[in-house]
């Protein structure tokens, strides 16, 4: 079993409708969950880190963390084309380290 | 100095060759991550450097990798005898130890394709 896994996708959404990415994990000692864009031949960009339970919201993203569900999503609302990308989950181990998802890719249909 | 470089940018080589990749931190940053990521896949975290100290190694580098950090500033990564199954974006990152909850910042990564 990954330690964090993604739906892969690939996801369509309408521009203008909310775009829902999810997360799930393995390893209870996790403390802080991260989502990075990535655009096709770039690099991951951080858009978003949550550490406590429930919601954290940041202009368009809102970022969800259900600890005992061992849960996290990303909502986009208002999706527009620019946020077609691939969207990597990743869950912070106990060394500062990283785990990534294999990444759900999304596409914004105009 | 703005962030993560990493260089070359994008490397073909030959099976069999070396090849040596280089990354610069941001310079107050103390850890160094290297990660691979394939086609399809997320980054697969490889190895990572605490000041010029290499603190893990996963399984995934094989004896043929070696990365180094010399006085805890820059590091390289080198792959000896490519194989095509190396063809990846190799992936450097860093951040301050006990930032914990700021995450990572990326580099460009380096392409590399192994023919």
């Amino acid at each position: 079993q990954k330690e964090v896994e993604q739906n892969s996708g690939p996801l369509s959404v309408p521009e203008g409708a909310i775009a829902s990415l999810n997360c799930t994990y393995s390893d209870r000692g996790s403390q802080s969950f991260f989502w990075y864009r990535q655009y096709s031949g770039k690099s991951p960009e951080l858009i978003m880190s949550i550490y406590s339970n429930g919601d954290k919201e940041d202009g368009r993203f809102t970022a969800q963390l259900n600890k005992a569900s061992q849960y996290v999503s990303l909502l986009i609302r208002d999706s527009q084309p620019s946020d077609s990308a691939t969207y990597l989950c990743a869950g912070e181990g106990g060394n500062e380290k990283l785990t990534f998802g294999t990444g759900t890719r999304l596409t914004i249909i105009p | 100095d703005t962030g993560v470089s990493q260089n070359p940018r994008h490397k073909i080589t030959k099976r069999g060759q070396n090849v040596t990749f280089r990354c610069d931190p941001i310079s107050e940053h103390n850890r160094l991550y290297w990660y691979r990521q394939t086609l399809g896949q997320g980054p697969e975290f490889l190895t990572y450097f605490q000041n010029e100290a290499q603190l893990e190694k996963s399984r995934l580098l094989s004896d043929r990798f070696s990365a180094e950090r010399p006085k805890g500033s820059f590091s390289t990564l080198e792959i000896q005898r490519t194989e095509q199954g190396d063809s990846a974006m190799y992936l450097c990152a860093s951040s301050v130890i006990g930032t914990r909850g700021f995450g990572y910042t990326f580099g460009s990564g380096t392409r590399l394709t192994v023919v």
